[in-house]
């Protein structure tokens, strides 16, 4: 079976930093994605992590440690427009599963 | 590229119809999925294909879906009949293949069946 959790909410101010941890227990593990969903629209990809640790990419960066079964979507200088649903998925050869979303909020 | 192109975007229908949802995925992609998205259960996959051959239907839900994929540039998702219960966003995503990461994800048909 599939187990992805993270937090349902989280509320930031703008220009701050905001760390989405994702668990997850699964039967199979090929890698872990990111991605984001505004209200309405289709998720967009943001990271994909295959190997443990961090791979930056511009204001985001994506953490994976494969022995717990862990990863982080780490945002930094938050904007307004990065209020939006954030999703990891984890991938079994070419099956996703994914988490509930964590719901970010960006306050002025 | 136009990216992944699904039709209709917004569909209403009453119980017991049948619906028809299409996509068209990335020219070129050789991976094919749906996904069915509800404030309840998240994102699921449904059903997912390469070139064209259907590879998992483990998602889908009961045998009043199906879906095809005809061709490589074309794939039908249908319910027969539907209820309620079906209610929700249907995606279409494609995946290029090795040496790729992303899937791309269509805008989504918002299905509404009361």
């Amino acid at each position: 079976g599939q187990n992805i959790d993270q937090p349902t909410e989280m509320t930031a101010t703008e220009g701050a930093i905001v760390q989405i941890n994702c668990t997850y227990q699964t039967s199979g593990f090929n890698g872990l994605f990111w991605y984001q969903q505004h209200a309405g629209e289709a998720p967009t990809f943001l990271s994909y992590n295959v190997l443990d640790g961090l791979e930056e990419k511009g204001r985001f960066s994506s953490f994976l440690s494969r022995s717990k079964g862990y990863s982080y979507l780490l945002l930094k200088e938050l904007q307004m427009k990065d209020s939006a649903s954030y999703l990891c998925a984890v991938n079994n050869d070419y099956k996703l599963s994914f988490g509930a979303g964590t719901t970010v909020t960006v306050r002025a | 590229d136009a990216g992944v192109i699904q039709s209709p975007r917004h569909e209403v229908t009453e119980m017991g119809q049948e619906v028809t949802l299409r996509c068209k995925p990335i020219s070129g992609h050789d991976y094919l999925f749906w996904y069915r998205q509800t404030m309840m259960r998240g994102l699921e996959l449904l059903i997912y294909f390469n070139n064209n051959v259907p590879i998992d239907d483990s998602g889908m839900p009961e045998d009043r879906f199906s879906a095809k994929m005809p061709n490589a540039s074309f794939s039908t998702l249908k319910i027969q009949p539907s209820e309620p219960r079906d209610s929700a966003v249907y995606f279409c995503a494609s995946y290029k293949g090795e040496g790729a990461n992303e899937q791309f994800f269509g805008p989504g048909t918002r299905l509404t069946v009361l």
